[in-house]
């Protein structure tokens, strides 16, 4: 069965105290990663996709890789203004269909 | 360029009754798909329509149901309101041919 595990579950970081948010997926055949940022009691804005083991994405202090099991979205010398809920999704290759698993999300935190 | 739109922003309804949900995708966007978001929980699948016809529904019972008007826009429709219905109800787009979605801010429905 498709399954989409984010890593972890909560993070606090110092402002300028740089980390790594994981999501490892389980899926028949990858369409497609997702990456998204939600704040709370908003929607989700997207933020990078990667389709190919060893690809990379960057946007400003934010750094997606992809390997073939997971996804690391690397944030450098966050600010609080990163704070927010991050999201991971999969787009599997079922033939003729564009189905998307959300993994439950990493909340990170930023101190100042 | 307008973002996906939702309305509206809060709907406050009783155990039994029906409520209606309304989305307006990205120009030029021909799939809408709905999620629910449940406090706490990740995003759970909940129908998806592209070119006017349901393509495929997630693990929700019949009383959730809806539809994509000829201009794209969708409408969600959840008959026989339960307590547990009470989420936040996401919204996106997606073009044809590409594999990313846009999500709307959503509409808070409560039930009483």
């Amino acid at each position: 069965e498709d399954q989409v595990t984010q890593s972890p579950e909560a993070l606090r970081l110092q402002e300028g105290e740089s980390s790594s948010l994981n999501c490892s997926y389980t899926v028949s055949g990858l369409r497609g990663l997702f990456w998204y940022r939600q704040d709370p009691g908003k929607g989700p804005e997207f933020l990078f996709t990667l389709y190919s083991a060893g690809e990379e994405k960057e946007k400003e202090r934010l750094k997606a890789t992809l390997t073939k099991k997971e996804s690391f979205l690397h944030i450098t010398a966050p600010k609080p203004e990163d704070s927010a809920t991050y999201l991971c999704a999969v787009q599997d290759e079922i033939s003729g269909t564009y189905k998307y698993i959300f993994g439950t999300g990493t909340r990170l935190k930023v101190l100042a | 360029e307008a973002g996906v739109t939702q309305s509206p922003t809060h709907l406050i309804k009783t155990r039994g009754q029906q409520a209606t949900l309304r989305c307006s995708p990205i120009s030029g966007h021909t799939s809408v798909y709905w999620y629910q978001q449940a406090l706490g929980l990740g995003l759970q699948f909940l129908l998806w329509y592209d070119e006017g016809e349901e393509r495929n529904r997630g693990n929700f019972p019949p009383r959730f149901s809806g539809r994509q008007f000829p201009n794209y826009s969708s409408e969600l429709n959840v008959n026989a309101l339960e307590l547990e219905d009470s989420a936040l109800y996401l919204c996106a787009s997606r073009a044809l041919g590409n594999n990313e979605q846009f999500f709307g801010p959503g509409t808070r429905l409560t039930v009483l």
